[in-house]
């Protein structure tokens, strides 16, 4: 079975701070993506990766950024903290070239900004 | 850009009665997805559409997808409670995949 692992299941930091999420996944998928989930409004793309160092901006990257140094390891990077980027994050990976394969999804990690 | 919409976005039904949950988006795409999620879970896939006229079931779940029209339907027949979660269709742009804002689907005995 795909693993997606999310760093931390919940997580409470303080506005202003750079915050890391991290994400890893175990079955060499070429594709990894940040969703944020809000309620009433479906998940959101953050950005997605489609291969080692390259990245795709998704419907709100606006305070994000990311890092894929490592195929298995696709990092979200909230570069100063806001209260309104409190929310579930979700990080999901998908086999590359393969449109028959659905995403495969974390637990989730959901961020409270104070 | 590539938009989605689910409806209805709440769906409360009496178990044993049968209901259609509408998904349209707004470009080109022959890649549909649903997904499942149940309460402080993550997402499972349940389908996956690849092009018109395709059709899948699981269980008491149907899809089906019409890519001339633009519409996937997620049809449950004689619903049972454990079919109550939120359920949520994506569609796939060139890996950019965009999701509808979710069904929250309750079944009542």
């Amino acid at each position: 079975d795909v693993k997606v692992t999310q760093s931390s299941r919940y997580l409470v930091k303080r506005t202003g701070e750079k915050v890391f999420l991290e994400c890893v996944q175990d079955m060499d998928h070429e594709n990894m993506f940040w969703y944020r989930q809000d309620p009433g409004l479906g998940l959101r793309l953050i950005y997605f990766s489609y291969d080692v160092k390259m990245k795709e901006k998704g419907d709100i990257p606006e305070g994000y950024s990311v890092s894929r140094e490592k195929k298995e390891r696709f990092s979200l990077i909230l570069e100063s903290a806001s209260t309104n980027q409190t929310s579930m994050y979700l990080c999901a990976s998908g086999r590359g070239g393969l449109p028959n394969q659905p995403q495969h999804f974390g637990d989730g990690t959901r961020l409270s900004i104070l | 850009e590539l938009k989605v919409e689910q409806n209805p976005l709440f769906l409360s039904m009496q178990e044993g009665k049968n209901y259609t949950i509408y998904c349209n988006y707004s470009t080109t795409s022959d890649r549909l997805y649903w997904y499942r999620q149940d309460p402080g879970k993550s997402l499972e896939s349940l389908f996956v559409l690849l092009s018109n006229g395709a059709v899948k079931q699981e269980g008491r779940l149907m899809a089906s997808l019409d890519t001339k029209a633009r519409l996937s339907t997620l049809h449950i027949t004689a619903a049972v409670h454990d079919l109550s979660a939120t359920y949520f269709c994506a569609v796939d742009n060139n890996n950019d995949m965009r999701f509808g804002a979710g069904t929250r689907l309750t079944v009542k005995p």
